[in-house]
């Protein structure tokens, strides 16, 4: 167990829709780092927030957004879904930003039908 | 942006052989090589990572070397056991403003009994 938490862990829902995954990191931890996994883009970092600002963004689409909020969760927001949003969400924190070791959660599995 | 290639795809070793997993980089600027074990629908797990800064870490029967000259970083795992079998992704951080790890594809690695 790492210490970062996920929920849900799978969500199912259908394409157009919006969903939002929510992250809690390791206590003391003051970035979260949102990655997504899929068979054919492998792990691809999305976004990154640092003490609840946004530090760095990656391959993240326009239709997604995230936030970090004043006691450090994080949450990232999907809208307009389509079918090639499926994939395994993980978000992983670090005690600060940089070269830091990163620590991932169990993941969210998203399904659009 | 930093581009991490990944070397073998899959590899199939005998139980008790070593198994060696190499990647190559492009940012010269790379400055942080962690190594993630991530066993089916799991999180990816960190096992062993090395700084710019040294050229060879060792955590009992794993080993990460550097070259930084070259660009590249190996995994060396000895004495496989058959919980090794696993799929394992190196990754890169460059920084620059971009603090996500660019992951390579992954290598599927099988210890046959």
């Amino acid at each position: 167990d790492s210490g970062v938490t996920q929920t849900p862990k799978h969500l199912i829902t259908a394409t157009g829709q919006r969903v939002t995954l929510r992250c809690s990191p390791r206590s003391g931890d003051l970035s979260v780092y949102w990655y997504q996994q899929s068979l054919d883009q492998g792990l691809q970092f999305l976004i990154q927030y640092y003490n609840g600002e946004e530090r760095a963004k990656g391959n993240i689409l326009e239709r997604f957004s995230a936030q970090q909020f004043p006691d450090l969760h994080s949450e990232l927001n999907l809208s307009s879904l389509e079918l090639g949003d499926s994939a395994l969400y993980f978000c992983a924190s670090s005690v600060r930003s940089g070269r830091e070791t990163q620590y991932f959660g169990p993941g969210t599995r998203l399904l659009v039908l | 942006g930093e581009n991490v290639e990944q070397h073998p795809s899959t590899l199939s070793v005998q139980e008790g052989d070593s198994a060696v997993i190499k990647c190559t980089y492009s940012d010269s600027a790379s400055n942080y090589f962690p190594w993630y074990k991530q066993e089916l629908g799991k999180r990816p797990q960190l096992i062993i990572d090395i700084r710019s800064n040294v050229g060879e870490k060792k955590d009992q029967r794993i080993a990460v070397t550097l070259n930084k000259t070259a660009k590249h970083f190996s995994l060396h795992i000895t004495e496989t056991q058959p919980e090794d079998s696993a799929v394992y992704f190196c990754a890169a951080f460059s920084g620059g403003g971009a603090d996500g790890l660019t992951f390579g594809k992954g290598t599927h690695l099988i210890i046959q009994p």
